[in-house]
């Protein structure tokens, strides 16, 4: 059974560019979360998202974020316009259930570098 | 908000030797724990969790205590060795039918042989 997966590891952009992050949650899991790590900090919640719905996005910032899991396919995070402070590595984790801690397992993540 | 606060945020310790990292959260509703355990360049591993119906768990060399009044949950490592240096990060849910986990700030945990 494959852990979860996200793609790329390492994505570089320069300011104003897009950058687009992929889960695969592992096999079985339809609930996914997204996190962000800042250097030398923990994780930060960002979006929960269960396929075809967001549930919970109060960690997002605002404006240019969004996610989504579709019906097919893995997890998207998309951060448009990137800036530098958007410099961080992106976790996403997926569980089997929700609503009474059900255990979460964590991808290895993609570090994104803003130029 | 929720909290978790957690302490120390650098231990070095003799290979053999004991460690003990601390946390304490705000949530009184939160019913769940983990701790993962982080490498360099890599994703949260999780390493043990507990649960609010029981008091202690171990796992061979690894256990983690909960006191539940006080909302304090801490990791006990015994005979330390030198893979065993990461950084560590304690959690507690949130209820209301997501179960984000809200993370401490980290251990950085240095095992010298």
């Amino acid at each position: 059974n494959a852990g979860v997966m996200q793609n790329p590891r390492h994505l570089v952009r320069r300011r104003g560019q897009e950058a687009r992050l992929r889960c695969s949650p592992m096999k079985g899991h339809s609930h996914v979360y997204w996190y962000r790590q800042l250097p030398e900090e923990g994780l930060k919640f960002m979006v929960y998202l269960q396929k075809e719905n967001i549930i919970d996005e109060s960690g997002m910032p605002k404006e240019r974020f969004s996610a989504e899991f579709p019906k097919e396919g893995p997890s998207i995070l998309r951060i448009q316009q990137v800036v530098r402070g958007d410099s961080a590595a992106y976790f996403c984790a997926s569980s089997p259930l929700s609503g009474d801690g059900d255990t979460q397992y964590f991808g290895p993540g993609t570090r994104l570098t803003v130029l | 908000g929720e909290n978790v606060e957690q302490h120390p945020s650098t231990l070095s310790v003799q290979e053999g030797d004991s460690a003990v990292i601390k946390c304490t959260y705000s949530d009184s509703a939160s019913n769940y724990f983990p701790w993962y355990k982080q490498e360099l360049g890599k994703g949260p591993q999780l390493i043990i969790d507990i649960r609010s119906n029981v008091g202690e768990k171990k796992d061979q060399r690894i256990a983690v205590t909960l006191n539940k009044t006080a909302k304090h949950f801490s990791l006990h490592i015994t005979e330390t060795q030198p893979e065993d240096s990461a950084v560590y990060f304690c959690a507690a849910n949130t209820r209301g039918g997501t179960d984000k986990l809200i993370f401490g700030t980290g251990t950085r945990l240095q095992v010298f042989p």
